[in-house]
């Protein structure tokens, strides 16, 4: 069963570092392009950071760019999403997404992040 | 980086059909053939219901349906059923972004 797994969210003060991580299985990791996609409470779905399958081009959101760092292990078959200078509004799931829009999306349940003192 | 715009809230009664709409610009809807729409249930992942404007994955229903005229693409679901009662996102390829969703619309199953 193709599957991604979120982990790593939790209640963190203003300022501090979390660092999020997605355990995917029931495919070939590093063929596909990854995504964090996250959602503040009672909001809609912000796209956050993408990563190439080889981890070489990478993108942020500029709400988040200098703040977050996305990266990858094709051996682990493991996305991660290093987090720093967490600010409030951060506050959100945050999602683990292969190919968005493509019929061959995949998204994970979720973890969840609280900023806040 | 600005979200792509969609009616809050949209309605209708059982049987009937409704139609979401989402404004984008040149940069993104306008550009490509590269939208999707999501249903988003409380509490639960969005799930894929529309990919490249109009294609249907395996197992969605065919009572939605996707098209896009210039920088506006939208979603159709026909007979409309309790079930669908959920928030509907669209997503656009926007090229170096590279994804733009949608504000985000609550269907309302009268």
């Amino acid at each position: 069963e193709v599957q991604l797994v979120e982990s790593g969210g939790g209640l963190v003060q203003p300022g501090g570092s979390l660092r999020l991580s997605c355990a995917a299985s029931g495919f070939t990791f590093s063929s596909y392009e990854m995504n964090w996609v996250r959602q503040a409470p009672g909001k809609g779905l912000e796209w956050v950071s993408y990563i190439s399958s080889s981890g070489s081009t990478i993108y942020y959101a500029d709400s988040v760019k200098g703040r977050f760092t996305i990266s990858r292990d094709n051996a682990k078959n493991s996305l991660y999403l290093q987090m720093n200078s967490l600010r409030a509004e951060d506050t959100a799931v945050y999602y683990c997404a292969r190919d968005p829009i493509s019929e061959t999306d995949v998204w994970g349940k979720g973890t969840t992040v609280t900023v806040s003192s | 980086q600005s979200a792509l715009t969609q009616p809050a809230s949209v309605s209708g009664s059982p049987g009937q059909s409704i139609t979401i709409s989402c404004t984008g610009t040149s940069s993104d809807v306008g550009s490509y053939n590269l939208v999707s729409w999501y249903q988003q249930h409380p509490g639960k992942a969005p799930k894929l219901m529309i990919y490249e404007v109009s294609k249907r994955p395996s197992g969605v229903s065919n009572r939605f349906s996707g098209s896009k005229s210039g920088n506006t693409a939208s979603l159709t679901i026909s007979g409309l059923q309790a079930e669908d009662e959920a928030d509907y996102y669209c997503c656009s390829y926007a090229g170096s972004t590279p994804y733009v969703f949608g504000t985000g619309t609550k269907v309302t199953v009268l």
